[in-house]
């Protein structure tokens, strides 16, 4: 059973630029969360989806957002990159709630 | 939101059992998880209680859950430097769709 798949593993972008980061769950999850890590904050929440309806969001601004296709397949973009979005970003997924959250490997997102 | 905190760094020998303490918030929560990560690699799901479980074993790896305080420990038995890694407690929000992680715990084996 394939896991939790998240592309591009590496991106290296400048300031000002904007970033698509994608996310293809297990097969049949149909929930997928995205969650930021860095050192200073750890793992912080972005938002979640569910049959392409994002049902909760965290505290960050508005140039981070994302979306879920009718395949469960989900994409986050950030828009006007800073340096302080260098981050690990994981997303996980999950059949249904509070229980089974797989986490793919992430994508490390640097900020130059 | 709801705070969850562990303490930093953890360093045991190889062979001796490892206990990694978590303290949490929300008392709703559902569900309590340790999630463990490698260098370079994402969350890997170790184990996870359900709050109205006392204690779970799973393998070298026991879970014991204090609701009235709040408190959840990890333990490993028999620690192995594969074991090196750093480990997250975790709750779900009462809406079962938000993690709420603690810092994490670096565990180091000493061989």
């Amino acid at each position: 059973k394939a896991g939790v798949t998240q592309t591009p593993r590496y991106l290296i972008k400048t300031r000002g630029q904007q970033v698509t980061l994608s996310c293809s769950p297990i097969s049949g999850h149909r929930s997928v969360s995205w969650y930021q890590q860095t050192p200073g904050q750890g793992l912080q929440f972005l938002f979640e989806y569910f049959s392409e309806t994002q049902r909760n969001k965290g505290n960050f601004p508005g140039r981070f957002s994302g979306r879920q296709f009718s395949n469960s397949r989900s994409e986050m973009n950030v828009s006007t990159l800073e340096l302080g979005d260098s981050a690990l970003y994981l997303c996980a997924s999950s059949p249904s709630e509070s229980y089974g959250y797989t986490f793919g490997s992430g994508t490390r997102l640097t900020v130059v | 939101g709801e705070d969850v905190e562990q303490s930093l760094f953890l360093s045991v020998r190889e062979g001796d059992s490892s206990v990694i303490n978590c303290t949490y918030t929300d008392s709703s929560s559902t569900y309590l998880y340790w999630y463990k990560q490698e260098p370079g690699a994402g969350l890997q799901l170790l184990t996870y209680i359900f709050s109205n479980m006392d204690m779970k074993q799973d393998q070298r790896l026991t879970v014991l859950l204090n609701k009235k305080d709040k408190h959840l420990s990890l333990r490993i038995a028999d620690t192995q430097t594969g074991d090196s890694a750093i480990y997250f407690c975790a709750e779900i929000e009462n809406t079962g769709n938000q993690f709420y992680f603690g810092t994490g715990t670096s565990l180091t084996v000493i061989p």
